[in-house]
């Protein structure tokens, strides 16, 4: 079983569309990170939220923990080409975990 | 199948002291990560292998980290005279070089829990 689910499982949208990855986890979130995975790079680390309801932006990027610190979302607004990749969650749950990864294809 | 693994799950170690840290990638990925984890931080890159290329070891924090791959397969990462600053969770990573849709996509062990007292 994964500690952490992320869905979708992979998106491709338009150019210019907003999209949303969803990250959830079955206990307490103490801090949540997103990355981003481009091959060859290794992982680009996006942001860490560690208060319930906090919500943190990067350029068009905004993650939010809700309340409950159990979910984390990552909205992506006027999506590019720029943004495709795999995204992935992490958190610190006794080791570290990583969310089961969303593939997102822009098409221009 | 077999994942990464990574020995050993937890290391306590004195400060001054060497340590070494073992990845097991999944069998055919040419790609090897390694990343640490410290608290309250984001994954930070620490070095690349890929082939017989020479690593790319930009993320290395000082010169008492080093890391080899032996004949395309296992890693070590070792850490010299460690610092508590060092203690945090390494974390390695593999992947295939296929492109396309899933490929490249890096499969990360459970990670060394290290601790510098």
């Amino acid at each position: 079983s994964q500690e952490l689910e992320q869905s979708p499982q992979s998106l491709i949208v338009q150019e210019g569309k907003n999209l949303t990855i969803n990250c959830t986890s079955s206990k307490t979130l103490y801090g949540l990170y997103w990355y981003k995975q481009k091959y060859g790079e290794g992982l680009i680390f996006l942001m860490m939220l560690q208060k319930g309801g906090e919500e943190k932006s990067h350029e068009k990027i905004t993650a939010k923990l809700d309340e409950k610190k159990q979910q984390s979302s990552l909205h992506i607004t006027a999506s590019q080409p720029s943004h495709a990749g795999i995204y992935l969650c992490g958190a610190d749950i006794n080791q570290f975990y990583f969310g089961t990864g969303t593939s997102l294809t822009v098409i221009p | 199948g077999a994942g990464v693994s990574q020995s050993p799950s937890n290391k306590v170690t004195e400060k001054g002291k060497d340590v070494e840290l073992r990845c097991d990638p999944i069998s055919g990925h040419t790609a090897l990560y390694w990343y640490r984890q410290s608290l309250g931080q984001g994954l930070e890159f620490l070095i690349y292998f890929q082939g017989n290329s020479a690593p790319d070891k930009s993320g290395l924090p000082s010169d008492r980290f080093s890391a080899e791959r032996t004949g395309g397969s296992v890693s070590t990462l070792t850490i010299q005279r460690t610092q508590q600053e060092d203690s945090a969770v390494y974390l390695c990573a593999s992947s295939s070089t296929t492109g396309g849709t899933g490929g490249g996509t890096q499969y990360f062990g459970p990670g060394t829990r290290l601790t510098v007292l």
